[in-house]
């Protein structure tokens, strides 16, 4: 298996664009992840979705974030509009279920997103 | 009150000694935990899970988990300077959700 892809692994825009950051779990995993780490925050949890559905999103930081998994293949996290205060490296993670509990994640190797 | 917490450090050891790692979490209904690898500019990797009290061993590697005192850590034996990073523990309850707390960095002196 690949492992967890992410496109594109780095993203320069300017303050007011859009962005689009792409994710593909592992086959067969059922849980996906977005997070954002900073030096400043950490790793922060944005987004969860379980079978596609979104689960709980209290940690995206405004509405100019949103996120959607149309299948079990793909997801997006999409900023709109971005401000400098989004630069960060972006995190796409999936993971199985196992007796109704989280097993490891896997991590992509991330985006990390410059808004200037 | 973060919901896991972890020193930041740094914690520096000498080369062949053991490094001790720390972990709190505030939600009791916790019930798996992960210890993750993160090298500079790379993606976490998981080093250890742990879901019931007790120790668990897995080579130079042992956690630890108390959930009486919501408690876990991380032991690496014969530390390497190779183990220098940034070390990251995660809480995820039975509701999907998995929570990481903001690492402590590790530095092995050769």
């Amino acid at each position: 298996d690949a492992g967890v892809i992410q496109s594109p692994r780095h993203e320069v825009t300017e303050m007011g664009q859009e962005v689009t950051l792409r994710c593909k779990p592992i086959s067969g995993h059922n849980s996906l992840f977005w997070y954002r780490q900073t030096m400043m925050r950490g790793l922060e949890l944005l987004i969860y979705f379980n079978n596609n559905v979104p689960i709980d999103d209290s940690g995206m930081p405004e509405d100019r974030f949103s996120a959607k998994m149309p299948n079990a293949s793909f997801s997006t996290l999409k900023i709109q509009p971005s401000e400098p205060r989004d630069s960060a490296v972006y995190f796409c993670a999936s993971s199985p279920r196992d007796r109704g509990m989280n097993t490891e994640a896997f991590f992509g190797q991330g985006t990390r997103l410059t808004v200037v | 009150q973060k919901e896991v917490e972890q020193n930041s450090g740094p914690l520096s050891v000498p080369e062949g000694a053991i490094a001790s790692l720390n972990c709190t979490y505030s939600d009791r209904g916790s019930q798996s935990f992960f210890w993750y690898r993160q090298y500079s500019g790379k993606s976490p990797e998981l080093i250890m899970s742990i879901y019931s009290n007790g120790d668990k061993e897995d080579g130079r590697f042992t956690a630890q988990l108390n959930k009486a005192s919501q408690y876990v850590s991380l032991l690496i034996r014969d530390s390497q300077p190779s183990d220098s990073a940034t070390y990251l523990c995660a809480a995820s309850t039975g509701g999907f959700k998995t929570i990481f707390g903001a690492g402590t960095r590790l530095f092995v002196k050769a």
